[in-house]
Order: C-alpha cells, then structure tokens, then sequence
C-alpha cells in the first residue's frame, strides 16, 4: 500500500462530462504532483504545487484544472475531454527540500470515450 | 538539453541471473539521480536516489552506483518478483527546489523461474 492515495481507481467519462481526480496525503509533504502516463511511456509532469500554491504548469491544455485546498489534498478538475486524454494519472507528493524523493500513488486510469 | 537515456529497454532474466541495467544522462549540473520500479497497474516505488560520483545504494537484491555520466542498478540472483519496470529520473541544478524530475523510458525486467 502506498502512503499517497487516489480515487477513483477507474474512471470513465465522454467527452462532455465533467468529473474529479483525488489524490491525499498525510506524510506532511509541502509538494505535490501530477503526472500523465500513457501505456509503456514514463510519466510526464503536469503541475507542480508548493505550499499550496501552483508552481509549474507544464503547458496543459485548460480542460484540465488542478486545485490544492490544503496541504494534504490534492485535485484535478476534468471538462471536455479528449479521447488522447486517456491515460494513467498518477499524484506525487514529497517533503521541502532540494533532492528529496516523490512518492507516488497507485494512479486513476480514465478512459474517455 | 537534458536528457536521460535508459538501456536495454528489455531484459529477460533466468532466476539467479545477476545482471546490470544503465542509464546515462546528460543535464547542466545533476542535482540528484532516483530509481524507481513500476509495477504493471500501479504507481512508480522509491528505491533510490543518488547524489554524487561514486556513490553506492543497496537495497535488498539491488544496488545503484553513479558516475558522473551514468547510473547502474545492478540486481543480483534476481527472483520472479524482481519483474518490474525500472525507470530512471533525474533532477537537474536549474530546475527548482520542488523537484521538476526527467524520466527515462525505463526498461522492462522479466525474471523467469
């Protein structure tokens, strides 16, 4: 079991749902992450946080909203997804401090259809 | 630019077969170098980060060293339960303190009985 969870496991939505991804932690981490890993690629980051507030927005298109309400939790907002949005999400989290490791959750996989 | 390269991307290992697998990066200053081994359906796990040139980790049947070009993770007398993907990442010195991480495609490990 991982000390980073998210829900759901599953998610399956069309195009013009509008759904949730969560992810919590409780290790006290500062940081948090999301990731979007497609089948036998490495993950690629998304966003970054950093005390709550949005640090790195790695050029995402605006169908996808994340929100940090307070230093354990961690969501993504989806509107109007794409088919090539499916993907495995994963939230990472990791302590303050330079060279510190992420730690992962299990991931959501969505499937958009 | 940065980049991370990781080799071979498969490997099929007989039980007990020790062997090594690499990756080599190329950033302007590392910062830190991690491993991590991905399970079919689940998020990455921490084994590893390293620092400097010379530096050695074990853990259990693996080891990681550094260069100041390249990374091994020698896994030796490998089980079944040593499949996995390893993925490599590394951070560099012009990224900030919350870790903006590259990942190598990672190479699948199948540990037959």
């Amino acid at each position: 079991d991982t000390e980073v969870t998210q829900t759901p496991k599953h998610l399956v939505m069309g195009m013009t749902n509008k759904k949730s991804l969560k992810c919590e932690q409780h290790m006290g981490h500062r940081a948090m992450y999301w990731y979007k890993q497609k089948a036998k690629k490495p993950p690629e980051l998304m966003f970054v946080y950093s005390y709550e507030k949005l640090s790195i927005n790695e050029s995402v298109p605006s169908r996808f909203s994340p929100e940090c309400p307070n230093s354990s939790l961690l969501n993504l907002h989806l509107h109007a997804l794409q088919p090539e949005d499916s993907a495995l999400y994963l939230c990472a989290s990791s302590p303050k401090g330079v060279n510190q490791p992420q730690h992962f959750g299990d991931g959501t996989r969505l499937s958009i259809l | 630019e940065d980049q991370v390269t990781q080799s071979p991307e498969a490997l099929r290992l007989q039980e007990g077969e020790s062997s090594s697998l690499n990756c080599s990066y190329t950033v302007s200053g590392l910062r830190g170098l991690f491993w991590y081994r991905q399970d079919p359906g689940k998020g990455p796990e921490f084994l590893f980060t390293l620092y400097s040139a010379g530096e050695e980790k074990e853990k259990e049947r693996l080891k990681a060293t550094l260069t100041k070009k390249e990374s091994f993770l020698h896994i030796t007398a490998p089980k079944p339960e040593d499949s996995a993907t390893y993925l490599c990442a590394v951070q560099a010195l012009t990224t900030d303190s919350w870790g903006k991480l590259q990942f190598g495609a990672g190479t699948q490990v199948v540990v037959t009985p």
